[in-house]
């Protein structure tokens, strides 16, 4: 399997612009994940869902920031309009159902990350 | 609500020096409890994890860690770092047998190994 595929993998863009950030997940798995990383706040979980469906979106920071998964291959991260301190490094990722108690060895896959900068 | 605390922000270390990295967390329930590493310009890849059964977990690369129940923590380990151990380590926690959950991270600790 090729893993989670996120992309762009780099994005600079203009304070005010709209960002798009893709992500694909393992085929296979039921849970995407949104986290976004930064210096001051480490890892952060922003959204995730289960089976295409939102289940915990309270760590989206504004309204600025949405989140789709039309189908359980693809979700986007869509900040509309994109501010400065938006600049991080925005991860998706993946796990089949029930990886947190069944001691099968199921984990979360991480993506390589989307590097944003908002000048 | 979760959550996790890693004391350490940057450590600094030489090749050989032992590691011992901190991790506690904050919840009332039974946990599964993760360390993740993040080479430079890499994604999050798992180093080690701990679901049931012996608290003391090994994990690839000679790290492992500890789980004490009764503080809270998850201490990640290794006996004699590597110049390439330089990387960033996130501890995380999940509720254990419970659906609807995603695991929390702490902030991070960067490991610097000097040669």
């Amino acid at each position: 399997d090729a893993g989670v595929i996120q992309s762009p993998r780099h994005e600079v863009t203009e304070m005010g612009q709209e960002v798009t950030l893709r992500c694909k997940p393992i085929s296979g798995h039921d849970y995407l994940f949104w986290y976004r990383q930064t210096m001051m706040r480490g890892l952060e979980l922003l959204i995730y869902f289960n089976n295409n469906v939102p289940i915990d979106d309270s760590g989206m920071p504004e309204d600025r920031f949405s989140a789709k998964m039309p189908n359980a291959s693809f979700s986007t991260l869509k900040i509309q309009p994109s501010e400065p301190r938006d600049s991080a490094v925005y991860f998706c990722a993946s796990s089949l159902d029930q990886w947190w108690g069944d001691g099968s060895g199921n984990t979360i896959y991480f993506g390589e990350g989307s590097w944003l900068t908002v000048v | 609500a979760q959550s996790v605390s890693q004391h350490n922000h940057h450590v600094i270390l030489s090749e050989a020096a032992s590691l011992e990295l901190g991790c506690n967390y904050s919840y009332g329930g039974t946990v599964n409890l993760f360390w993740y590493v993040q080479y430079p310009g890499q994604h999050l890849q798992l180093l080690l994890k701990y679901f049931s059964g012996d608290p003391l977990v090994k994990g690839i690369k000679g790290f492992e860690a500890e789980f004490i129940k009764s503080k809270f923590s998850f201490n990640l380990r290794k006996p004699s770092v590597q110049w390439s151990d330089t990387a960033e380590y996130f501890c995380a926690v999940g509720p254990a047998n419970q659906a609807g959950t995603a695991l929390i991270f702490g902030k991070g600790t960067t490991l610097s190994v000097s040669s």
